[in-house]
């Protein structure tokens, strides 16, 4: 099984909708992020968690939201998308004391 | 302003055709660079991670190596299962924040 992975990993949604991402790992690391990958751009950061009572906002995080249910579980909200949100988003984790991020399998999220 | 740049954006390679990718960055108190080969349609695969100048770390047919101011993947003697993006980034000094390069786009050709 994945250390990390995320649901859905394809997702065709209207502009307007509420969307919810959802990020689990079995890693037992305690630091989440969220990323958004475009084409041309890279890896751009949008949330970042150390724990479950601290969540911090990334370079892009207008128009998202997180919540850090559990030390495995971080879900990252599109309240209400917009098309420029259609991207490619990465979940990562990183054990405390560590420098490496592990990355899911992503999530491709179309906004029409 | 911390930044990673990544040459060239795309490279094609005849199979064993040897090459190097470049990624050049400025942050004040590099803390680690690491190397990711991501495949389309896939997360980001972690390769290597290298600390101070002079350092270098090998696996297969990469080896990465590294400056005071930038990094070298060289890929020696390429196959087409070698093809991905690779990816570079650098830890933000202080935030255990990545800054992630736009990265080079690998084919190799049989």
């Amino acid at each position: 099984d994945a250390d990390v992975t995320q649901t859905p990993r394809n997702r065709i949604t209207k502009t307007g909708k509420r969307i919810m991402l959802e990020c689990s790992q079995t890693k037992g690391h305690d630091r989440m992020y969220w990323y958004r990958q475009d084409p041309g751009l890279g890896l751009r950061l949008i949330y970042y968690s150390f724990d479950v009572k601290d969540i911090n906002k990334g370079e892009i995080s207008d128009g998202y939201s997180v919540s850090r249910q559990a030390q495995a579980k971080f879900s990252l909200s599109l309240e209400s998308a917009i098309p420029n949100q259609t991207a490619l988003y990465f979940c990562a984790t990183q054990d405390l004391g560590a420098d490496t991020q592990y990355f899911g399998p992503g999530t491709r999220l179309t906004v029409l | 302003e911390d930044q990673v740049t990544q040459s060239p954006e795309a490279l094609r390679l005849q199979e064993g055709e040897s090459s190097s990718l470049n990624c050049s960055y400025t942050v004040s108190g590099l803390r680690g660079l690491f190397w990711y080969r991501q495949d389309p349609g896939k997360g980001p695969e972690f390769l290597f991670t290298l600390y101070s100048a002079g350092e270098e770390k090998e696996k297969e047919r990469l080896k990465a190596t590294l400056t005071k101011k930038e990094s070298f993947l060289h890929i020696t003697a390429p196959k087409p299962e070698d093809s991905a993006t690779y990816l570079c980034a650098v830890e933000e000094p202080g935030t255990y924040k990545y800054i992630f390069g736009t990265g080079t786009r690998l084919k190799v050709l049989a």
